[in-house]
């Protein structure tokens, strides 16, 4: 298993710019979340889905869409990005209900927005 | 907000044990405790967890005390590849939600 990967490692957008961060697990995987990571500070939840179809607000939303069309792909948008929105990025999932309980991280991606 | 505190910082010689303290005074009677682990700045790796009881695995000890109020994270031979930042986490966990609350973390130095 490749497990939790995102892409890309890096990304440099200008304000008002657009993208997508990706995000993909291979274990079959129920639950999937973003968080983000300012410097010095620790992990904050933005959204979160429970399953394909299903997705729900985290601590930090706004600013952020994401939707969940199949098990193993969980996209972020950044519609127009702010330098607010400097950070990185970690994506995680977890097992169903009953076969594990810990959450697995992927290696992160770092946006900065100028 | 974080329902986790923690020491900024904190020192260990190789070799010696490191105890991580951490406060959870207001967690409720459903949610655990957790310990992840971060090195430089790669996503955070899981240690343990537990609810009430003590718990042990390969990486460390979890000792909580019986009022839950605390716990203590222990690696008991550190090396210097356990320098990294350690974060407390209470868990929400339902069936419809399951939310890591972070909070600032300990840093823990290993020096030789």
């Amino acid at each position: 298993n490749a497990g939790v990967t995102q892409t890309p490692k890096f990304q440099v957008l200008k304000t008002g710019q657009s993208m997508t961060l990706q995000c993909a697990q291979d274990m079959n995987h129920e639950y999937m979340s973003w968080y983000r990571q300012d410097p010095g500070m620790g992990l904050r939840l933005i959204h979160y889905s429970v399953g394909a179809g299903i997705t729900d607000q985290g601590e930090v939303p706004n600013g952020y869409n994401v939707s969940r069309s199949t098990t193993e792909d969980f996209p972020l948008r950044l519609l127009s990005a702010a330098p607010s929105q400097t950070s990185v990025y970690f994506c995680a999932s977890r097992p169903p209900l009953g076969r594990g309980e810990t959450q697995y991280f992927g290696p992160g991606t770092r946006l900065l927005v100028l | 907000d974080a329902k986790t505190t923690q020491p900024t910082s904190m020192d260990c010689a190789e070799g010696r044990a490191a105890n991580l303290p951490c406060n959870h005074s207001t967690i409720s009677g459903n949610e655990y405790v957790y310990w992840y682990r971060q090195i430089h700045s790669q996503g955070p790796q899981y240690i343990i967890h537990g609810l009430k009881n003590n718990e042990t695995n390969e990486m460390a000890s979890l000792i909580i005390t019986e009022d839950r109020k605390s716990s203590t994270l222990i690696l008991p031979h550190a090396t210097l590849r356990d320098t990294a930042v350690y974060y407390c986490i209470v868990r929400e966990f339902t069936y419809n939600t399951d939310k890591l609350i972070f909070g600032t973390g300990t840093r823990l130095q290993v020096f030789p």
